[in-house]
């Protein structure tokens, strides 16, 4: 089983849509998440942290279920600049090595 | 703050060729990555340092050496290039932590060619 598992899509909606990925990691002492975008020929950036009691910014929400071991990002109002991939990262506590999953492809269509 | 800036941006080698990719951080972090990603496999980690004089090997470190010049630099070195090792190169860097949930910094990436 690979530590840190995304379904790579891609996942195709409309615009205003709602869209909710699901990361799914192996090793419970797991304890920073993250989600980052990577849109095409660019570099991974932060789009958020995930934290345990889940957080919100803007149409962007991520949730942490420790207990079934993965995390999740749901987007709502989908626009046509959220087409990317999204990769989802984990971090076991005191290590310097994160784990990024293979990453979610979404695209928005008009 | 220009974050983390790698060279080149592109570069073309020829099998058995050499050449050190650069990688520079202004903001103060500990930590620096080296990362190849090739379509399909994600990102796969080559060489980490965790601080200044220490460097680790990553999942994929064969045929590659570093070196943590500095608190700011981390290169790269290929000794002798590979079709293998075409791919597209990330430096990264993050704050040295134990809890918490600072994230990673990418610079734009090399994009390297391997003929």
């Amino acid at each position: 089983r690979k530590e840190v598992e995304q379904d790579p899509g891609p996942f195709n909606v409309p615009e205003g849509a709602t869209v909710a990925f699901n990361c799914t990691y192996s090793n419970s002492a797991s304890q920073s998440f993250f989600w980052y975008r990577q849109d095409c020929r660019k570099e991974p950036k932060l789009l958020m942290s995930v934290y345990s009691s889940g957080n919100e910014d803007g149409r962007f929400t991520a949730q942490l279920n420790r207990a079934s071991q993965y995390i999740s990002l749901l987007i709502r109002d989908s626009k046509l600049s959220d087409s990317a991939t999204y990769l989802c990262v984990v971090k076991i506590g005191g290590s310097y090595i994160p784990t990024f999953g293979r990453g979610t492809s979404l695209i928005v269509h008009p | 703050n220009a974050g983390v800036t790698q060279t080149p941006k592109f570069q073309v080698l020829k099998t058995g060729q050499s050449m050190t990719l650069q990688c520079a951080q202004d903001m103060n972090h500990n930590s620096m990555y080296w990362y190849r990603q090739d379509p399909g496999m994600g990102l796969r980690l080559i060489y980490y340092s965790a601080s200044e004089g220490t460097t680790d090997k990553g999942e994929v470190p064969n045929g590659y050496n570093v070196s943590r010049l500095n608190k700011r630099e981390f290169s790269l070195r290929l000794e002798s290039a590979a079709p293998s090792q075409t791919s597209v190169y990330f430096c990264a860097s993050s704050e040295r932590e134990s809890y918490g949930a600072h994230g990673y910094t990418f610079g734009s990436g090399t994009r390297l060619t391997v003929v």
